[in-house]
């Protein structure tokens, strides 16, 4: 078996900063995705790589950047951290990015913006 | 567009009681689903509990069930005798069969806490 491994788990910033969040996977999966769960709502996609340096925006991508520098890591952004967007973080990764392909998440980052 | 709509948690029941989480689904964009529930257990990452790709068939594991019912548009879970350790958020997904991971759809999640 493999595991997701999401760092920190708690990001505290100050609104208007730079803040990072990072993701490894050792399933040696193709596609990593990065979602943002808001208390009370569903999962939503922000970013989304199926390969190495390949990145794609999801439905959330405003006010976030991402990278994919090598297979196994993938990282999220928060450009200007706001208060509104406090929220966890979930990475995820899939052998393929086909629809029946399972996703293995990991535990999830929560950002606190003060 | 598309969209997935769960009961509304928290749920609390006693251990040994059956349980329904219902699961409805709206697929405006996608020809043929497939239907999922993920599970978050307290202090883990979300994981696949079960998932049906066909219409009329029915998923299961760890004693859970649901069946993807085309005509009711419905994939609700259930399980006839509920543990302490199925304690755990349920998540129910609509995914498109044809394409990517990337539009799978999610809902809200129902948080399940199981009384000894």
């Amino acid at each position: 078996g493999g595991i997701i491994t999401q760092t920190p788990k708690f990001l505290i910033g100050q609104e208007g900063q730079k803040l990072t969040l990072k993701c490894q996977q050792n399933f040696n999966h193709d596609t990593m995705y990065w979602y943002r769960q808001d208390s009370g709502k569903g999962l939503r996609l922000i970013y989304y790589s199926i390969t190495e340096n390949d990145l794609q925006k999801g439905d959330l991508s405003e006010g976030y950047d991402a990278s994919r520098e090598k297979k196994s890591s993938f990282s999220l952004t928060v450009t200007s951290a706001q208060k509104n967007e406090m929220a966890v973080f979930l990475c995820a990764s899939s052998i393929g990015q086909g629809a029946g392909n399972t996703l293995y998440f990991g535990e999830g980052s929560r950002l606190i913006v003060v | 567009g598309d969209s997935v709509t769960q009961t509304e948690g928290p749920v609390t029941v006693s251990e040994s009681e059956s349980l329904i989480i219902n699961c409805t689904y709206s697929a405006t964009s996608i020809a043929y689903p497939n239907l999922f529930w993920y599970v978050r257990y307290p202090g883990e990452g979300l994981q696949l509990l079960l998932k049906v790709i066909t219409a009329g068939q029915k998923g299961s594991s760890r004693g859970f069930e649901a069946t993807y019912n085309k005509e009711t548009t419905s994939f609700h879970l259930q399980k006839a005798s509920v543990q302490e350790s199925d304690s755990a958020v349920y998540y129910c997904a609509l995914g498109d069969s044809g394409g990517s991971n990337a539009k799978l759809t999610f809902g809200k999640g129902t948080k399940l806490s199981v009384k000894s």
